[in-house]
């Protein structure tokens, strides 16, 4: 079974609209850590935002913000005032405990964001 | 600004041939990771160490993949011998701990094309 799932292979929005990238996941863990990254045509991958599983506040970074909802093992990407820089590759990502106090990353397939003028 | 080094950017072999991918993590981080990621899809995590130690390498196809940090700071990830399967893109990245709050900065990969 996929750990993370992201539905949406392509997502388009306009120049300074809100835009919501969906991420589902799946662990029986109850200690985890939830993670979004951005990888624009370059190649390298950028760290976005972080939401722990403890967490009672949807964790917020400028334009992006978390919207964490736990019982439906969802972690939603919000971007709001889209700009054409952010025109990339999306990932949702998990940390999920593999015994030793180690956390083990797994990642999405991703959504590909496109921004339009 | 620390980064995660790689070297090189991109690679070319033929089958059958040998390759050797290294990567210099960011100062002080003692967890590295090396991630496979083929076009279209997530990266999916191949080994991680922590300082000289293999933490899990359980999705890294032993009979021919090999990854080694030797003195805990650098590492290299090696191809022998090399399937047109293995063409894609390697990242390594790196993190202070293996908490699950920890955040990873990856390098910009080597892009690898088997022929």
């Amino acid at each position: 079974a996929q750990k993370i799932t992201q539905t949406q292979p392509g997502m388009f929005v306009q120049e300074k609209e809100a835009v919501t990238l969906d991420c589902t996941y799946d662990t029986s863990d109850q200690s985890y850590g939830l993670f979004w990254y951005k990888q624009p045509s370059s190649g390298e991958m950028i760290f976005l935002i972080y939401q722990g599983s403890y967490d009672e506040q949807n964790a917020t970074e400028g334009r992006y913000s978390l919207n964490f909802q736990k019982a439906r093992k969802s972690a939603n990407l919000v971007i709001s005032a889209s700009q054409l820089g952010d025109s990339a590759m999306y990932f949702c990502a998990m940390r999920e405990g593999s015994g030793g106090g180690s956390y083990i990353p797994t990642f999405g397939r991703g959504t590909s964001l496109i921004v339009h003028p | 600004e620390a980064e995660v080094a790689q070297s090189p950017r991109y690679k070319i072999t033929e089958k059958s041939q040998a390759v050797a991918f290294w990567c210099d993590p960011i100062s002080g981080h003692a967890t590295l990771y090396w991630y496979r990621q083929i076009l279209g899809q997530g990266p999916e995590l191949l080994v991680q160490f922590q300082d000289e130690s293999v933490v899990d390498d359980s999705q890294l196809p032993k009979d021919r993949f090999s990854a080694e940090r030797l003195k805990g700071v650098d590492s290299t990830l090696k191809i022998q011998p090399a399937e047109l399967g293995d063409s894609a893109m390697y990242l390594c990245a790196s993190s202070l701990g293996l908490g699950r709050n920890t955040e990873a900065f990856f390098g910009q990969g080597t892009r690898l094309t088997v022929v």
